[in-house]
């Protein structure tokens, strides 16, 4: 079965401070998509940023990046000078290729809070 | 362009009673979906549709009916609702399987 795993349910640091979200996932699968969502307390779901498994370069987008490591089935993200804003659930989510039901798995999240 | 939207953002059922949560995206998006969220758990796949015309079971469709007569809207439509409903519900769509999802504002609903 496919699962995502994120095993920080809370985190915590100070604004300005870098953090690292983990997640792990478990696929048989060679050809996937990888992302990271970010909800607010406006329940919104926003992308954050999106990772094709073939491609070797970590994503980048802005102060969001990624440690992708397909071997180990391991998808971080760092926040590089974390803001306030940036408070929310993150969720870190994975999609097959085709010959899926074209399901997103997702992972249970981490509260992230940035203190002033 | 108001991308998704999602009517009622809020709703109270009894128990047995039916009603229909509305999605519409002006994106032109062939990919649309639903999910429920429950708290402590990720966003689980209700069912999900490729095209007009075209649905598809995900994950916990039971209890749930989904129709797409046009690309743009894609109803949720709870038969006879039960206490387990309870949750957050979510509209997403996309270009296709492998671009972003954009979601909706969610629409949270309660059966007592």
């Amino acid at each position: 079965a496919q699962t995502v795993t994120q095993s920080q349910p809370e985190m915590s640091v100070q604004e300005a401070e870098t953090v690292t979200l983990s997640c792990t996932y478990d696929t048989s699968e060679s050809n996937y998509y990888l992302f990271w969502y970010k909800q607010p307390p406006s329940r919104q779901m926003i992308l954050v940023i999106r990772q094709e498994a073939y491609k070797q370069q970590n994503a980048t987008e802005n102060r969001f990046s990624v440690n992708f490591q397909k071997a180990a089935k391991s998808f971080s993200l760092k926040i590089s000078d974390s803001q306030l804003g940036d408070t929310a659930m993150y969720f870190c989510a994975f999609m097959i290729s085709p010959g899926s039901n074209y399901q997103l798995i997702w992972g249970a999240g981490t509260k992230l809070i940035i203190k002033p | 362009n108001a991308g998704v939207t999602q009517t009622p953002k809020f709703q109270v059922l009894k128990t047995g009673q039916s009603m229909t949560l509305q999605c519409a995206q002006d994106m032109n998006h062939e990919y649309m979906s639903w999910y429920r969220q429950d708290p402590g758990m990720g966003l689980r796949l209700i069912h999900y549709s490729v095209g007009a015309g075209i649905t598809d079971q995900g994950e916990v469709p039971n209890g749930y009916n989904v129709s797409r007569s046009t690309t743009e809207d894609f109803p949720l439509r709870l038969l006879s609702a039960a206490p387990s409903q309870t949750s957050v519900y979510f509209c997403a769509s996309s270009y296709s399987y492998s671009e972003t999802q954009y979601f909706g504002p969610g629409t949270r609903l309660l059966v007592l």
